[in-house]
């Protein structure tokens, strides 16, 4: 067990539809950070939060979004899904906001949109 | 801008004998690099960093990475391979203001 909680572990959605992707970041860690991985493209960075602010913003696209809460757990929200959503999302912590220490990874959540 | 090259998707070796990994950097400024490994089904764990200082860097499993600042390399190595190593291996590096940027990865294959 890393120390980051991520749930669900599967999701299996329809196209069009709406989800949320939540993280509980290791005890400690300020910081969390959002990553989509697929077979063609490899770990995609998504966007960083950093004690409750956005810090840094990737690949992320308009339909999704996220935030992170006062007890520091964030939240990724995917809508109007596609097929080409479907992917390993995995949320990543690290307890300073340059990552120097490294980040935990999560098991991450397993997303199928059908 | 911040980015890494794995060049090899694959690498073979077999049980017992050297194995590398292969990584090389791009960056504007002084990088924090980093090796991470994901087995099947599960997230990826921390095997190694650099930082600073010493250029040979030491980590979990047996593993070791050397930083060339010259070649902007920081190849992953492991003087004798096991089975259990057989994984996918990712190299990252965070510069600045910025998040971990990974690799494609490198998938492993250590043959009994």
């Amino acid at each position: 067990d890393s120390g980051v909680t991520q749930t669900p572990k599967h999701l299996i959605t329809a196209t069009g539809q709406r989800v949320t992707l939540r993280c509980s970041p290791r005890s400690g860690d300020l910081s969390v950070y959002w990553y989509q991985q697929s077979l063609d493209q490899g770990l995609q960075f998504l966007i960083q939060y950093y004690n409750g602010e956005e810090r840094a913003k990737g690949n992320i696209l308009e339909r999704f979004s996220a935030q992170q809460f006062p007890d520091l757990h964030s939240e990724l929200n995917l809508s109007s899904l596609e097929l080409g959503d479907s992917a390993l999302y995995f949320c990543a912590s690290s307890p300073d906001s340059l990552g120097a220490y490294g980040y935990t990874f999560g098991s991450g959540t397993r997303l199928t949109v059908v | 801008a911040q980015s890494v090259a794995q060049p090899e998707d694959q690498v073979n070796v077999a049980e017992g004998n050297p194995l590398t990994v292969k990584c090389t950097y791009s960056v504007s400024g002084n990088p924090y690099l980093f090796w991470y490994v994901q087995y099947p089904n599960r997230g990826l764990q921390f095997l190694l960093k650099y930082i600073t200082g010493d250029n040979l860097v030491k980590g979990s499993y047996g593993f070791e990475a050397e930083f060339n600042k010259s070649q902007t390399s920081f190849h992953l190595k492991k003087p004798s391979a096991l089975v259990s190593d057989s994984a996918l291996y990712f190299c990252a590096v965070v510069t600045g203001r910025r998040a971990l940027t990974f690799g494609s990865g490198t998938r492993l294959q250590v043959q009994p």
